[in-house]
């Protein structure tokens, strides 16, 4: 198994409400990523679990919560998000912080309203 | 800081050769990467080369690494039309634990 998944696909939300995003992968890599991705932009990093510990935060706003409930799962719970805060989040893996090869998921399409 | 710039279009014949380049600032770059994103996909790593390797191949891909002049690129044989795309070229350093994207380049494919 060499895949990164995430659930959901697609996901409309109000700035009210609360949602969260899933990724998983069997891979057995210790390090997890979340990127957020605007159109016709690059990915940009938002956290870095290492060891199921958070050691990257690139000073992302709270309203974005992540998550790490063992080795192959990672969240990110949204709560109050603002209508720009729409893009494609990717969920990577590499097998640890030292392994700079990242495999990425599909991404989850978020539209805020 | 570091940055890695790319030509944001290109466009290739059916079957001709493509040729994405690649320029990056930081010369502790230790690590080269190309990814591939599909519309509505999610990022694909195609191929990473280390900086003490000069050229890495792989099937239809060849990588070429200039560390002098701090340029990467990434040829595809025979181009098809399944491989238009965006290309990212990306690098990090071994004492940094995130990757720098460049701006991607679009491929795309005429008959």
């Amino acid at each position: 198994d060499t895949e990164v998944t995430q659930t959901p696909k697609h996901l409309v939300m109000g700035m009210t409400n609360k949602k969260s995003l899933k990724c998983e992968q069997h891979m057995g890599h210790r390090a997890m990523y979340w990127y957020k991705q605007k159109a016709k932009k690059p990915p940009e990093l938002m956290f870095v679990y290492s060891y199921e510990k958070l050691s990257i935060n690139e000073s992302v706003p709270s309203r974005f919560s992540p998550e790490c409930p063992n080795s192959s799962l990672l969240n990110l719970h949204l709560h109050a998000l603002q209508p720009e805060d729409s893009a494609l989040y990717l969920c990577a893996s590499s097998q640890d912080p030292t392994t700079k090869a990242q495999y990425f998921g599909p991404g989850t399409r978020l539209l805020v309203l | 800081g570091e940055d890695v710039e790319q030509s944001l279009f290109l466009s290739v014949r059916e079957g001709d050769s493509s040729v994405i380049n690649c320029t990056y600032t930081d010369s502790s770059s230790t690590y080269l990467y190309w990814y591939k994103q599909e519309p509505g996909a999610g990022l694909q790593l195609l191929t990473y080369i280390f900086s003490n390797m000069d050229m890495k191949q792989d099937q239809r891909l060849t990588v070429l690494l200039n560390k002098k002049d701090k340029h990467l690129s990434l040829r595809i044989a025979d181009t098809q039309t399944g491989d238009s795309a965006i290309y990212f070229c990306a690098e990090s350093s071994s004492s940094a634990s995130k990757i720098i994207f460049g701006s991607g380049t679009r491929l795309s494919i005429r008959p």
